[in-house]
């Protein structure tokens, strides 16, 4: 069984320029989250799709970042503008349901110069 | 307010020796609580989990154990090798309807040959 798919592995950006993330989740996996991990801490989820409506984006700083899983399969992540404190690894989950074991992908590292 | 205590930030244990990682969770309806292995580079990966409704768990050299009425609950590593050197992290579901999971902070292990 394939995994999670992530891209880019790595950015680096200005802070204020915009940037994008690419997940796929495990094939049939109806549950799709985003985390920000920061180094040294555990990760925070962002957001959380089931099939492509949103049902959790409460810690989602929603002036700068969005998100969307247009088919239900694949989600971005955008960040617009970037600040300096964006940088961290950006981590892509999936569950066959809300509740269901996470599984989770090898993240974009995002660096904000 | 949602929160997962995680100690202790790090263990630095001899290859053969036991391992153990607590966490405390402050949510009563907190009903699944998984833990993660992340290797350096890497996405957190699954390595077992625990429900409600059971006390313990084991999986071969692994085991956790839920004290629901203390909002408790630990993974034990037996027999340590230098591949288990990582970092982990509990987590436990919050919120009501589509829950989420809360993260602990992490425990760097160190397992020397």
């Amino acid at each position: 069984e394939a995994g999670v798919a992530q891209s880019p592995r790595y950015k680096i950006i200005e802070k204020r320029q915009s940037v994008a993330f690419w997940c796929n989740p495990i094939s049939g996996h109806a549950t799709l989250y985003w985390y920000q991990q920061i180094l040294g801490q555990g990760p925070k989820l962002l957001i959380q799709f089931q099939n492509n409506g949103v049902v959790d984006d409460s810690q989602l700083p929603k002036d700068r970042f969005s998100a969307e899983r247009l088919k239900g399969v694949d989600s971005t992540l955008k960040i617009q503008p970037a600040k300096l404190e964006d940088s961290a690894v950006y981590l892509c989950a999936s569950s066959f349901g809300v509740s269901q074991p996470q599984h989770f992908g090898d993240g974009t590292r995002l660096s904000i110069l | 307010g949602e929160n997962v205590e995680q100690h202790p930030s790090t263990l630095s244990v001899q290859e053969g020796d036991s391992a153990v990682i607590k966490c405390t969770y402050s949510d009563s309806a907190s009903n699944y609580f998984p833990w993660y292995k992340q290797e350096l580079g890497k996405g957190p990966q699954l390595i077992i989990d625990i429900r409600s409704n059971v006390g313990e768990k084991k999986d071969q050299r692994i085991a956790v154990t839920l004290n629901k009425t203390a909002k408790h609950f630990s993974l034990h590593i037996t027999e340590t090798q230098p591949e288990d050197s990582a970092v982990y992290f509990c987590a436990a579901s919050m919120g009501t309807g589509f829950q989420k999971l809360v993260f602990g902070t992490g425990t760097r292990l160190l397992v020397s040959p």
